[in-house]
């Protein structure tokens, strides 16, 4: 049974840092790794999807990495900015299960000014 | 165009009535799922479809629970006799296909059981 752990659950940083957020799985039998950010009280906005044969996805300041053969996955923020502060959620697509997301508890982000 | 839509929003309801959620995916969309949002337990997987079929009905929690989805397109997820630990918000999403294409998820229905 795939589970998905995220460490930290919460962190705090200034505005400006670098910051990286981890996620584990304990099956490699994935589609994909999708991460995404929810915003309190608002839906999932999806941020970046690595196929499974990927190693790396980039859009503007994210950056998130997949290494299957450890089961983890990274999602590096560059020079973050208050705006950035949201829950950020990791998921495992399912391999041969229709590609259901198997998701982490979150990490949840402050950026403060 | 369009991105999932979920009506309603917010539903209040009493200990043993029946509720209806909707889910409207994005247009061309063949693959839809159902996802429920609680306190204690995260986000967990419900059930999904490609097309009309219901391959994985694996994360139903009871026989309470009952989903169906007609002409590939809009989607109900229903709960009889409804109880206060199904409270939850309950987020529905859709992908072109079912082979581990970006999944797009709607605003989401927050239900209350009192």
């Amino acid at each position: 049974k795939q589970e998905v752990t995220q460490i930290p659950a919460a962190l705090s940083v200034p505005e400006g840092e670098n910051l990286v957020l981890n996620c584990s799985f304990t099956d490699s039998a994935i589609y994909n790794l999708q991460w995404f950010r929810q915003d309190p009280g608002k839906g999932l906005t999806s941020l970046l999807l690595i196929q499974s044969s990927q190693r790396e996805q980039t859009s503007g300041r994210l950056n998130a990495s997949l290494d299957k053969s450890s089961g983890r996955s990274t999602l590096y923020i560059a020079a973050s900015q208050p705006g950035d502060s949201a829950t950020y959620l990791c998921a495992a697509g399912i391999y041969n299960q229709g590609g259901k997301l198997i998701f982490g508890q979150g990490t949840e982000l402050s950026v403060k000014p | 165009g369009a991105g999932v839509s979920q009506s309603p929003s917010n539903k209040v309801t009493e200990k043993g009535k029946d509720v209806e959620l909707r889910c409207d995916p994005i247009s061309g969309h063949t693959a839809l799922y159902w996802y429920r949002q609680s306190l204690g337990q995260g986000l967990e997987f419900l059930i999904y479809f490609q097309g009309n079929s219901a391959p994985d009905k694996s994360g139903l929690p009871s026989d309470r629970f009952s989903a169906e989805r007609t002409g590939g397109s809009v989607s109900t997820l229903t709960i009889q006799r409804t109880q206060q630990e199904d409270s939850a918000v309950y987020l529905c999403a859709s992908s072109l296909n079912s082979g581990g294409e970006t999944q797009y998820f709607g605003p989401g229905t927050r239900l209350l059981v009192l």
